[in-house]
């Protein structure tokens, strides 16, 4: 079974900076992919990244990109240039055999001014 | 509307009270999911609809919680005699496509249930 581990409950951060949250997964999948979501205090779930396990190249978008390390299982996440409203929390996930996503327990990022 | 809508935003409930969760997926996507998101905790998957079929519910934690989408669109997820610990949030989310590894979840703003 698919699990992601993310051993940062919370994140400080400078605005204007840059900031790594952590992800890591375990699959027995050969072909998986990985997401990051980020949760305003709104509470929806915002699409932010996406990583195919086949992918060469590390995924960008934006100020977003994932740092992939398939011989670590780490699906990092970096935000670079940090803003007042990135503050939020970050979800880490990967999708099963099934199509469902299983996520992380989450990093709470505050961006301070 | 161009996202997922769910309501009600929020639902106090007595213990032991019946309740029923909306969600209406973004027009034509084809796959529907709930999840369950405890305080804290990131969201856990109860069940998952491809159209009207109800292809996998092995995430529904006991039997008093059921959900259906008859046509295919609107989903509703009902909790029978609501106890403590099913306080939580509950999202729903769509996508387009069913069988997709990159497949985009869109997802509501969920409904806040607290039972009382």
């Amino acid at each position: 079974a698919q699990k992601i581990t993310q051993t940062q409950p919370g994140m400080f951060v400078q605005e204007k900076e840059a900031v790594t949250l952590d992800c890591t997964y375990d699959t027995s999948d050969q072909s998986y992919g990985l997401f990051w979501y980020k949760q305003p205090s709104s509470g929806e779930m915002i699409f932010l990244i996406y990583q195919g396990s086949y992918d060469e190249q590390n995924a960008t978008e934006g100020r977003y990109s994932l740092n992939f390390q398939k011989a670590r299982k780490s699906a990092n996440l970096v935000i670079s240039a940090s803003q007042l409203g990135d503050s939020a929390m970050y979800f880490c996930a990967t999708m099963d055999s099934s199509y469902k996503l299983i996520f992380g327990s989450g990093t709470r990022l505050l961006v301070r001014p | 509307g161009a996202g997922v809508s769910q309501s009600p935003r929020y639902k106090v409930a007595k213990r032991g009270q019946d309740v029923a969760l909306r969600c209406d997926p973004i027009s034509g996507h084809v796959s529907l999911f709930w999840y369950q998101q405890a305080l804290g905790q990131g969201p856990e998957f109860l069940t998952y609809f491809q159209n009207e079929a109800q292809l996998d519910k092995s995430g529904l934690p006991s039997d008093r919680f059921f959900a259906e989408r008859p046509e295919g669109s609107v989903s509703t997820l009902k909790i029978q005699r609501t106890q403590q610990e099913d306080s939580a949030v509950y999202l729903c989310a769509s996508s387009l496509e069913s069988g997709r590894i990159n497949g985009e979840l869109f997802f509501g703003e969920g409904s806040r249930l607290t039972v009382l």
